[in-house]
């Protein structure tokens, strides 16, 4: 399993763009990446998944360069209610369920 | 749809005594999963099933056991609590394969060992 490795945490404003780079040098071909975001109390919640170039949907864009040994997750204007804990997670498809969960970034939306 | 639904979402045990933690998705996911995270920590994975009647183990099974008869339903069963036990219990599905197809999550149980 592809080893990932974010920071620790991040501080933002509201409005502004947050972005948390991920690297996991060691990404296999048939690896995916996935983004999930935990708020206290709660089980952590599917944000994206990408395999190349970049993704996009209503929450949040994933880049990934062409050699994927890394991804960043760009949250756009962000608000207090997106502070959060933020995880990186590389795995196959087929193996979903072996997918494990690092450390994770903690994010702090500042008014 | 209730997605994934996880009780008790508290529990006080003694060391020593059994319980089973419940798990249950309304979405025939094929996949189901045993997630456990300490104060501060991410998520361990504990047991996992690709579909009803099969399982395996994930990085910390000991103490733990699991059964899936039904694609429904993923109870973790603690045999035996002991302390170092005491943590957040997630349990989690997910579709078999494709693309974009992440996790849903249960609300957890927040047990404790004394």
């Amino acid at each position: 399993l592809a080893k990932t490795t974010q920071p620790i945490s991040m501080d933002s404003y509201e409005g502004q763009e947050v972005n948390i780079t991920c690297s996991h040098n060691n990404i296999a071909t048939n690896d995916y990446i996935t983004w999930y975001q935990q708020f206290p109390s709660q089980g952590p919640r599917f944000i994206i998944q990408g395999y190349k170039t970049k993704v996009t949907n209503e929450v949040a864009s994933l880049f990934i360069p062409a050699d994927r040994k890394s991804s960043t997750l760009s949250l756009p204007r962000v608000s207090l209610s997106d502070t959060a804990v933020y995880y990186c997670l590389v795995g196959a498809q087929a193996a979903g369920n072996k997918l494990t969960f690092g450390g994770g970034t903690r994010v702090l939306v500042k008014p | 749809n209730a997605g994934v639904t996880q009780t008790p979402k508290f529990q006080v045990l003694k060391t020593g005594q059994s319980m089973t933690l419940q798990c249950a998705q309304d979405m025939n996911h094929e996949y189901m999963s045993w997630y456990r995270q300490d104060p501060g920590m991410g998520l361990r994975l504990i047991h996992y099933s690709v579909g009803a009647g099969i399982t395996d183990q994930g990085e910390v099974p000991n103490g733990y056991n699991v059964s899936r008869s039904t694609t429904e339903d993923f109870p973790l069963r603690l045999l035996s609590a002991a302390p170092s036990q005491t943590s957040v219990y997630f349990c989690a599905s997910t579709p078999t394969g494709g693309d974009n197809y992440g996790y849903t999550f249960g609300s957890g149980t927040r047990l404790t060992v004394v």
